[in-house]
């Protein structure tokens, strides 16, 4: 199907162990966004990119390892999970950054 | 920190009344959206209003922008129980190629 979906949707994990949370878009789009949703914060931007191999830190980058070897996909990367990093995380792309189309969210918990 | 902030956190309303929603930022911007969020769900893009345009409609909802007070409202008209979902004003401020959302305004439409 086309839009931008993300894997897996629900994931447990214990702290110190790596995860990979993956992001895959069809339309094309240039940018690509990682976010995540927690209560009392809103969202808050992980990292993005503006294309292929071109990666920048958001507000809340620590923790996180991001790559865009190919344009339609954007994976994130949790190097040693900490019960901090529960929450649920969001991808999204746009061609310009400005209307951003997101992905239904990955639901992360780190035991 | 967070660039747009709404106002209420949350909103409880009859079908058939009005909601309003509002959001204030701390700065400059290029441009305003609003997006919704079903419980569950990703983020839906609604509406954006430049920072030149004063007011903007689309279907049955009407987004004001008042760069002088750095705020903006979101008005639905004639709600529907549809419309309970979360709303999240997002700014786009100069120089930046990413948005910054606010925490949101939870919105319940009781029938």
């Amino acid at each position: 199907d086309a839009g931008i979906t993300q894997s897996p949707r629900y994931k447990i994990t214990e702290t110190g162990r790596q995860v990979t949370l993956m992001c895959h878009q069809t339309w094309s789009h240039s940018y690509m966004f990682w976010y995540r949703q927690d209560l009392g914060h809103g969202l808050r931007l992980i990292y993005y990119s503006a294309a292929a191999d071109i990666t920048d830190k958001g507000e809340v980058p620590d923790g996180y390892v991001v790559s865009r070897s190919k344009t339609e996909n954007f994976p994130l990367t949790l190097e040693s999970a900490t019960r901090s990093q529960t929450s649920v995380y969001f991808c999204a792309s746009s061609t310009n950054a400005r209307e951003q189309f997101f992905g239904p969210g990955t639901r992360l918990t780190v035991l | 920190s967070q660039q747009g902030e709404e106002d209420p956190q949350a909103l409880s309303i009859q079908e058939g009344e009005n909601a309003t929603m509002n959001c204030s930022y701390k700065t400059s911007i290029n441009n305003l959206q609003w997006y919704r969020q079903n419980s569950g769900r990703g983020l839906v893009h609604l509406i954006l209003i430049r920072s030149n345009e004063r007011e903007k409609h689309s279907g049955r909802l009407r987004v004001t922008l008042d760069t002088s007070k750095k705020s903006s409202s979101l008005l639905i008209t004639a709600s529907r129980a549809a419309d309970t979902a979360s709303y999240f004003c997002a700014t786009d401020f100069q120089g930046a190629q990413k948005l910054v959302f606010g925490q949101g305004t939870r919105l319940t439409i009781n029938p």
